[in-house]
């Protein structure tokens, strides 16, 4: 069954540096996808990028970039240059090839951009 | 505007009291899901739609149904509300594909008393 796991409940970064936000996942289908969503405080869902387990290299869009280990399943996000609006939840998400159907969440981190 | 709709926003009810949660999409999208959104637990799916007239469960079912009479279309039904359906509930959908990114309704504040 797949399962995607966030450890870090809440994070703290000082404006203008760079911030890594954790994923690990698990499933036994050796094709799937991996994204990162962020939901602000006004509560909608927003898509911010995505890895296939088959890319050759970690995805990135704008200040967003996916540090993907697929040996260790793990793919973090990695936010540069933080901006006060950064500050929102963010979760991790999976969908495999062989049941695209389903979609599995981590259950989030809390991420605080300080001034 | 490419968008998910759902509809209402907001609704405090009291159990057992029938309601259903609306949710229409205008991009053509083969799939659709339904997800619950409870503090600490992340998002749960409850129910997905991979066609018309094609429905799955998702990871929390019970006390939950769906249907898919028409692509656009995909509400979301409590027959017998409980207390413990008081949640953020959030409509989806995307194209199928594992590599397909899901568009979110605004989402549907729900308290059963």
């Amino acid at each position: 069954a797949q399962k995607i796991t966030q450890t870090q409940p809440g994070m703290f970064v000082q404006e203008k540096e760079a911030v890594t936000l954790d994923c690990t996942y698990d499933t036994s289908d050796p094709s799937y996808g991996l994204f990162w969503y962020k939901q602000p405080s006004s509560g909608e869902m927003i898509f911010l990028i995505y890895q296939g387990s088959y890319d050759q290299q970690n995805a990135t869009e704008g200040r967003y970039s996916l540090n993907f280990q697929k040996a260790r399943k793990s793919a973090n996000l990695v936010i540069s240059a933080s901006q006060l609006g950064d500050s929102a939840m963010y979760f991790c998400a999976m969908r495999e090839r062989t049941n695209a159907g389903k979609s599995t969440f981590g259950d989030g981190t809390t991420l605080t951009v300080k001034p | 505007e490419a968008q998910v709709t759902q509809n209402p926003r907001y609704l405090i009810t009291v159990t057992g009291k029938k309601l259903t949660v609306t949710c229409s999409q205008n991009m053509n999208h083969e799939y659709m899901s339904w997800y619950r959104q409870d503090p600490g637990l992340g998002l749960r799916q409850i129910y997905y739609s991979m066609n018309v007239e094609v429905t799955d469960k998702g990871d929390v079912p019970e006390g939950y149904k769906v249907s898919r009479k028409e692509k656009r279309n995909f509400p979301l039904i409590l027959e017998s509300p409980s207390p413990n359906q008081t949640s953020l509930y959030f409509c989806a959908s995307s194209l199928y594909g594992s590599n397909q990114p899901q568009h979110f309704g605004d989402g549907t504040r729900l308290s059963i008393l």
